[in-house]
């Protein structure tokens, strides 16, 4: 179990938007704006899309936004291609235990 | 560009000590302000941070976690290495290397990871 909790999957068509949720707790994601996501293609290393819950690092695409409500943050993707079909993974600051967590990983798959 | 590549023996028994070294080209590991991370994904499963050591040479773990993990680094290779005590089959995860700015650490933890190595796959079993 993943102190975190995505979606196992989710899938869509090209062009649609699609969203990713994780879901924390107030010890993590409701309490700091230090939600990271990464994307992974099989094989590949993690790459981050978007840090600090809404910021997109250079040369990442603005079809890849976050935001953050309660203690859920959302990764979306729009405009699909089929090369964001990877996995995706969040992350946060938890003061339970003053460590980074991840979440379990979605499996998008673009159809 | 920086670029980080572990290396590792792939196939252990239990009890045995892990020991994993990642190889950083493009950047010094001992200059600039950067921490220098180790991460698992167990198969099928989410990632777990291990720990950092930094480019002062501090270490930090997650407490999580038992204290069988020690971080060191080499910097006359530019390296830094993980060494895990007595493993079991719950040790079985590809391990990274990993590389934060140190404006994303504090003193417990780094918060992203903006460079990754491939990853190595180490298998613990009888």
């Amino acid at each position: 179990q993943s102190p975190l909790t995505q979606p196992a999957y989710v899938s869509g068509s090209p062009g649609q938007s699609i969203t990713i949720s994780c879901i924390g707790t107030s010890s993590d994601v409701g309490r700091y704006d230090y939600v990271t996501w990464y994307q992974q293609h099989p094989d590949k290393a993690p790459r981050v899309m978007i840090f600090d819950v809404t910021n997109r690092p250079s040369g990442v695409s603005n079809r890849f936004s976050g935001s953050k409500s309660d203690n859920t943050a959302s990764l979306t993707i729009s405009g699909l291609r089929a090369e964001d079909e990877a996995d995706y993974y969040c992350s946060s600051y938890t003061s339970s235990t003053t460590s980074v967590v991840f979440g379990g990983g979605t499996k998008l798959t673009v159809l | 560009q920086v670029q980080l590549q572990e290396s590792g023996p792939g196939l252990m028994k239990p009890s045995q000590t892990l020991s994993l070294t990642c190889t950083v080209s493009g950047g010094s590991i001992s200059s600039g302000d950067f921490y220098w991370s180790w991460i698992r994904q167990h198969p099928q499963k989410g990632l777990e941070w291990i720990g950092y050591i930094s480019y002062s040479g501090r270490t930090y773990y997650n407490p999580s976690l038992k204290s069988r993990f020690a971080i060191s680094a080499d910097t006359s290779k530019n390296q830094f290495s993980l060494k895990v005590n007595s493993v079991t089959a719950a040790d079985t995860a590809v391990y990274y290397c990993a590389r934060t700015p140190g404006q994303y650490c504090s003193f417990t933890t780094c918060r992203q990871f903006d460079s990754w190595g491939q990853g190595t796959l180490v298998t613990v079993s009888s």
